[in-house]
């Protein structure tokens, strides 16, 4: 079946590299997303990845995905207070609706 | 004005008591979506609804329904709370012809609580 999985908690230093991962097992998925949900607030998307990329960089963002093991992760560079949040990888399935999300990460950034 | 707005914020009910959750977009966008978020469970999807007139079952919606009453509302029903619907729900909004294929617009959520 379909599945989405990620580490429930990150805690960095400001000013360290974040890398956030997860891993997913339907092969079909067109796109692959990256949202980030601050506290009290819906989620918005950050960054996304269409299946045939290996890889995807914007600005302090940098997506890499690994079609073969199924694993897609986001680097947060010069990470910052302000990138404390929960992050959510998705995946949409090639012709369908669907949309399956991660379980989120919870990324805590230390002053 | 924000794009996709739920009401009520927060809620707090008791069990048995008949529930809607309600949620407006202005983005024109045909596609609508209601999620709950539990720790440690993500998202997952209660209904969704390609247009007016087309409204899906998720992958949880028992205890739910749902009413689409113009391309802009889209409104869950809990017929009979109970304790163990307590979680934060979203609505959310997407239009397969914009940039990412299927890129979702989220609301700011709804924290029920049943007791």
């Amino acid at each position: 079946g379909e599945d989405v999985e990620q580490s429930l908690f990150l805690s960095v230093r400001e000013g360290d590299s974040s890398v956030i991962n997860c891993t997913y097992t339907d092969s079909s998925s067109t796109y692959l997303y990256w949202y980030k949900q601050e506290p009290g607030a819906g989620l918005q998307l950050l960054t996304y990845i269409f299946s045939n990329m290996d890889m995807k960089q914007d600005q302090r963002l940098t997506v890499l995905l690994n079609k073969k093991d199924k694993h897609l992760s986001l680097r947060i560079a010069d990470t910052q207070t302000g990138d404390s949040a929960i992050y959510f990888c998705a995946e949409s399935l090639s012709g369908t609706y669907k949309y399956i999300f991660g379980t989120g990460t919870r990324l805590k950034v230390l002053a | 004005d924000a794009d996709v707005t739920q009401t009520p914020r927060n809620r707090i009910t008791k069990t048995g008591k008949r529930i809607m959750l309600e949620c407006s977009q202005t983005k024109g966008h045909d596609r609508m979506y209601w999620y709950r978020q539990d720790p440690g469970l993500g998202l997952r999807l209660i209904y969704y609804s390609f247009d007016v007139k087309d409204i899906n079952k998720g992958e949880i919606s028992d205890g739910y329904s749902v009413s689409r009453q113009a391309q802009a509302k889209f409104s869950l029903s809990l017929e009979s709370a109970i304790p163990n619907q307590t979680a934060l729900y979203f609505c959310a909004t997407s239009d397969p012809g914009t940039g990412s294929d299927n890129e979702q617009f989220f609301g700011p959520g709804t924290r029920l609580t049943v007791l």
